[in-house]
């Protein structure tokens, strides 16, 4: 079945510095959404990439989608200590039923 | 509006014993899934109901099953709890759920599940 793998696992960054996610699909996406769980919480959905080559930018964050779409990566700017917690993404591919990875935990030292 | 909610936020259970959770869409939203989350195996996808039809599955036994209501309310009910069903359980919705590609999904605080 289809599998999302999310690296790193862990990241640690001082404030100021820019992190990055990646994940990687084993099979073509119809689209790919992120999450951001802060410690304790639930998942926030962030955003959606439908088309091949997609780049998206919110703020410091900035999101792309592969041309193949079976890879995906979210990076943000300049670190802030909100930015704190594990970011998630989900592909969904043929069966409609997304695939997350295991996420991403975002450390941040002041 | 008002958010995903669910309930109960936290329950006790021991092996053997079942047990229904309960999750209240946002008001219009006609898709509910439910997904358990652990820190072993991660966020995993149990079931998405859209107009009291269950539309997809995830791959987890017969035990886990649900349900929606004509409001959209959905429940889950995990029978002869196993220790290893202890998780987060939580709910998503989202107004239609279909795709490609699939509507925004909001989720719920979710159920914290221990099974003793």
């Amino acid at each position: 079945g289809q599998q999302v793998m999310q690296i790193p696992q862990y990241q640690h960054v001082q404030e100021g510095e820019d992190f990055t996610t990646y994940c990687n699909s084993s099979t073509t996406l119809s689209n790919i959404q992120w999450y951001k769980q802060r410690p304790g919480g639930h998942p926030v959905f962030l955003i959606q990439l439908v088309k091949s080559g997609e780049v998206k930018k919110q703020k410091r964050l900035t999101f792309q989608f592969g041309e193949a779409k079976k890879n995906s990566s979210l990076h943000i700017t300049a670190t802030q200590t909100t930015d704190v917690g594990t970011y998630f993404c989900a592909g969904t591919g043929g069966s409609y039923i997304p695939t997350f990875g295991r996420g991403t935990s975002l450390i941040v030292h002041p | 509006k008002a958010g995903v909610t669910q309930t109960p936020r936290y329950l006790i259970k021991t092996r053997g014993q079942q047990v229904t959770l309960s999750c209240s869409p946002i008001s219009g939203h006609r898709s509910v899934s439910w997904y358990q989350q652990t820190p072993g195996q991660g966020l995993q996808f149990l079931f998405e109901y859209f107009s009291e039809t269950q539309r997809n599955k995830g791959n987890f036994p017969g035990r886990f099953s649900g349900r929606q209501f004509s409001n959209s309310r959905s429940e889950m009910n995990v029978s002869t709890l196993e220790l290893g069903d202890s998780a987060l359980y939580l709910c998503a919705s989202s107004l239609d759920g279909g795709g490609p590609p699939r509507d925004t999904q909001y989720f719920g605080p979710g159920t914290r599940l221990t099974v003793l």
